[in-house]
């Protein structure tokens, strides 16, 4: 059964990078669709970007000069960076990935990625 | 930008009987629309995609319907492991785009 596994620091201060990584455990997909996702405690989901399995990034314009997603030469596995963190990144981060199109039906556990001083 | 808006924010049903969510697209989006349930403490979890196909594994009483700018979430007979936070997502465009949750909560 395919998981996704995602680790990654899960506390950093202000002006730091978050960095984050996704790895697939019990298969593989030949051609994934991987996106970013976070939630910030209480609220809703938030779209950080996408990576196809060409290798093209598209990413949320509000995150776009501060946000970089790569792909694994496998392709099986996903990396996230995030420069100059605020409080306002402060959230759950999940990877997900999906073997058809951009929609996702394999889901990392999620990491908590607080931002404090 | 593509805005999602879903309604009502909170529904409230009793087990067994019926729901309808709903999620209104500020622009066409033809049917590149996603439907995800996340329950406390989960990952969201994949139930519809584009607009009306249940993804892998999802029971029959999950449906989904429209296209264009309005679209529908059904489940026909609530379960009590069906009681959870529902989003809808845009995929026609960037930014992808969710709405902000229908809580579905026990009457």
């Amino acid at each position: 059964q395919v998981q996704l596994q995602q680790w990654g620091a899960g506390l950093l201060k202000p002006s730091e990078t978050l960095s984050l990584s996704c790895n697939v455990y019990g298969g593989s997909f030949s051609d994934p669709y991987w996106t970013w996702i976070r939630q910030p405690p209480g609220k809703g989901l938030e779209w950080v970007g996408e990576i196809n399995p060409s290798g093209i990034t598209n990413y949320n314009p509000s995150l776009k000069s501060r946000v970089t997603i790569s792909m694994g030469t496998s392709r099986n596995q996903l990396s996230l960076k995030l420069t100059s963190v605020t409080a306002a990144d402060t959230a759950v981060y999940y990877c997900a990935a999906g073997g058809e199109w951009y929609y996702f039906d394999y889901w990392g556990q999620g990491t908590l990625v607080t931002v404090s001083s | 930008e593509i805005v999602m808006t879903q309604s009502p924010a909170t529904l409230s049903v009793s087990p067994g009987e019926r729901a309808t969510l709903s999620c209104r697209a500020s622009q066409n989006v033809l049917n590149n629309l996603a439907w995800y349930q996340q329950k406390p403490g989960q990952a969201p979890r994949l139930l519809i995609y584009s607009a009306s196909t249940r993804a892998t594994g999802i029971p029959a009483r999950f449906s989904g319907s429209g296209s264009g700018t309005e679209f529908t979430l059904s489940i026909s007979s609530l379960q009590s492991e069906d009681f959870a936070v529902y989003y809808c997502q845009q995929y026609h465009n960037w930014p992808r785009a969710f709405g902000q949750g229908t809580k579905v909560e026990i009457k």
